[in-house]
């Protein structure tokens, strides 16, 4: 089991938006940095958010992240068949002394 | 650009020690103070999980239900870092990544491409 909460996965049409949730406490997203992972299969995780709300070079502004608390979400609009993929949130765990993944959530672009 | 190389036995025996290697290119292991340099896994079928990490200077932080059986170890001089995980089970076979990590910030980038480790007889 996940130390981070996400939805196993979420869905929407081509050109519509989706958000991603993802809890934890306060030895992990409440006090740390959050970051967000695009997973395609084959290939290496991507880094698609970092420090919360950053992206980084060549990432569209199409993907989002934001905070609030020990949450954070992971959003997308104007979906395209080629954001289907899983999507990781990560950060710290101060409590752990550890990073610490999601569980992971599976978009499908209907 | 930095990038990140796995490499390594892919089969593994129970009980044995599984050792993969991280070599860099385009870039020094120890050019920066601010970055340490990890290992994730990704067993089929699952999530992702954080393995460890390790500074170019020796400081590390392992994954607590691996930490008995993990060691991250850095080489400056061959520009690489090492996993060694030992006593390993079926439960180790996953896909295996290595990636640099930013101190503080706690973000992974750039990641290596990944090695299937299958732990069989």
């Amino acid at each position: 089991q996940s130390v981070l909460t996400q939805p196993p996965s979420v869905s929407a049409a081509p050109g519509q938006k989706v958000t991603i949730s993802c809890s934890g406490n306060s030895s992990n997203i409440g006090n740390n940095f959050v970051s967000w992972y695009q997973h395609l299969p084959e290939t290496a995780p991507k880094l698609l958010i970092y420090d919360n709300n950053k992206r980084p070079s060549g990432i569209p502004d199409r993907f989002s992240g934001s905070k609030s608390g020990t949450s954070a979400t992971l959003g997308i609009t104007g979906l395209q068949t080629g954001d289907e993929a899983d999507y990781y949130c990560g950060t710290w765990d101060s409590s752990l002394s550890a990073g610490v993944f999601g569980g992971g959530t599976k978009l499908t672009v209907l | 650009q930095l990038q990140l190389q796995e490499s390594g036995p892919r089969l593994v025996k129970p009980s044995e020690t599984l050792s993969l290697m991280c070599t860099i290119s385009g870039g020094s292991i120890s050019s920066s103070s601010n970055y340490f340099w990890g290992w994730i896994r990704q067993p089929p079928g699952k999530g992702l999980e954080w393995i460890g990490i390790i500074h170019y200077s020796g400081s590390s932080y392992y994954n607590p239900p691996l930490k008995s059986r993990v060691t991250i170890s850095v080489d400056t001089s061959k520009n690489q870092f090492s996993l060694n995980l030992r006593s390993v089970t079926a439960a180790d076979t996953a896909v295996y990544y290595c990636a640099r990590h930013k101190s503080s910030y706690n973000w992974l980038d750039p990641w290596g491409q990944g090695t299937l480790v299958t732990v069989s007889s």
